[in-house]
């Protein structure tokens, strides 16, 4: 089974703090995604990443940076957070080549910024 | 015009019944659709894809009208299991393979 995880289910953080939300992945997978998801918006993509070392923005990549340093992990930082961060982060996973491939997600970490 | 287009409900439906969803989508460039589920503070997994001449997996049938730009899922003989927030799926090649892109989803409650 393909399994996605993150290093936080929740996670609280005040304004302006450094935050770093991980994400790994076991089955070897490409592509890698950050979204953030709120209510009455859906889920939007973040950034993305096709390799390692390299990453491309997505439709809200302000306020965020990330790193993929290794092919299985995949980090979203938040330079100083604020509370219009405050969100369901879900990281996502797929394999480049394969025909109608799934994305894989992660079961989130729920900030919140004070 | 949004890309992906759906009602959000909430579909309130009793057990048994058949509900359809339907969504849109603006680029007739699209060349994947999928329908993924997402049950209630848990992440999205995927239900089914979505091929131009239908597709069934038991209860669940998927169609694309292309012409339209259409999309839609219907559930037979519903169950209680399937209360969940229904997420319509478009990918568009010419970014990179595997980037989808989202629709609101639309929110299922089957009551018994």
């Amino acid at each position: 089974d393909v399994k996605v995880t993150q290093s936080s289910r929740y996670l609280v953080k005040r304004t302006g703090e450094k935050v770093f939300l991980e994400c790994v992945q076991d089955m070897d997978h490409e592509n890698m995604f950050w979204y953030r998801q709120d209510p009455g918006l859906g889920l939007r993509l973040i950034y993305f990443s096709y390799d390692v070392k390299m990453k491309e923005k997505g439709d809200i990549p302000e306020g965020y940076s990330v790193s993929r340093e290794k092919k299985e992990r995949f980090s979203l930082i938040l330079e100083s957070a604020s509370t219009n961060q405050t969100s369901m982060y879900l990281c996502a996973s797929t394999k480049t080549g394969v025909k109608d491939n799934e994305q894989f997600f992660g079961p989130g970490t729920r900030l919140t910024v004070l | 015009r949004k890309e992906v287009e759906q009602d959000p409900g909430p579909f309130n439906v009793p057990e048994g019944a058949t509900v359809a969803f339907n969504c849109t989508y603006s680029n007739s460039a699209s060349q994947s659709f999928f329908w993924y589920r997402q049950d209630c503070r848990k992440e999205p997994k995927l239900l089914m894809s979505v091929y131009s001449s239908g597709n069934e997996d038991g209860r669940f049938t998927a169609q694309l009208n292309r012409a339209s730009q259409y999309i839609s899922l219907l559930i037979r003989d519903s169950k209680l299991s399937d209360s969940a927030t229904y997420l319509c799926v478009v990918r568009n090649y010419g970014g990179s393979q595997g980037n989808l892109i989202f629709g609101k989803g639309t929110k299922l409650s089957v009551k018994p």
